[in-house]
């Protein structure tokens, strides 16, 4: 059975304060990875996809590590807006059908 | 605007009483899905389609039915609801292609009584 594997937390961290989350996956065959963000009682919406090469989008970096097979989520400066659950995503070649982890919970507080 | 959108957004229903969630996407996406999400269980795949007449079992897929009859329309089928099934529901829809992302509805909570 496929799985992805998330710390549910919650990570209660300080304003400004910089965090990072993981995520397993068990099939390493897997072909291509997001991150998702979910506020609360709201849809996931789309974060950032991973590359290989890593990722960054202003104080949010992502990055895949194949040998160990995992991916992460680092936030810099943290934002109390930045408070949701975040959600990885894997996909499996040759697969549409995404597998989700848990999600971690943050709570960014003042 | 892409988009997915279900209705309803909110139901109270009794045991029993067939009901039936629509999911509508725009974007001419072949694959759609349907999750449910609980807490501490995360998003659960109830069924997928991969296309037109295609759909198939998720994880959870009991107590559901599904049709995809139009690329744009996979609706959600309870055929006697129980209470087991109150949860948040969401739609979802992705193009063909490694790489594209999900696009989720905004959800549909049920309530089961």
């Amino acid at each position: 059975r496929k799985e992805v594997e998330q710390d549910p937390g919650p990570f209660n961290v300080p304003e400004g304060a910089t965090v990072a989350f993981n995520c397993t996956y068990s099939n390493s065959a897997s072909q291509s990875f997001f991150w998702y963000r979910q506020d609360c009682r709201k849809e996931p919406k789309l974060l950032m996809s991973v590359y290989s090469s890593g990722n960054e989008d202003g104080r949010f970096t992502a990055q895949l590590n194949r040998a160990s097979q995992y991916i992460s989520l680092l936030i810099r400066d943290s934002k109390l807006s930045d408070s949701a659950t975040y959600l990885c995503a894997v996909n499996d070649q040759g697969s549409y059908i995404p597998t989700f982890g848990r999600g971690t919970s943050l709570i960014v507080h003042p | 605007e892409a988009q997915v959108t279900q209705n309803p957004r909110y139901l109270i229903t009794v045991t029993g009483k067939k009901l039936t969630v629509t999911c509508s996407q725009n974007m001419n996406h072949e694959y759609m899905s349907w999750y449910r999400q609980d807490p501490g269980l995360g998003l659960r795949q109830i069924y997928y389609s991969m296309n037109v007449e295609v759909t198939d079992k998720g994880d959870v897929p009991e107590g559901y039915k599904v049709s995809r009859k139009e690329k744009r329309n996979f609706p959600l089928i309870l055929e006697s609801p129980s209470p087991n099934q109150t949860s948040l529901y969401f739609c979802a829809s992705r193009a063909q292609g490694l790489g594209n992302t999900i696009y989720f509805g905004e959800g549909s909570w049920l309530t089961v009584v």
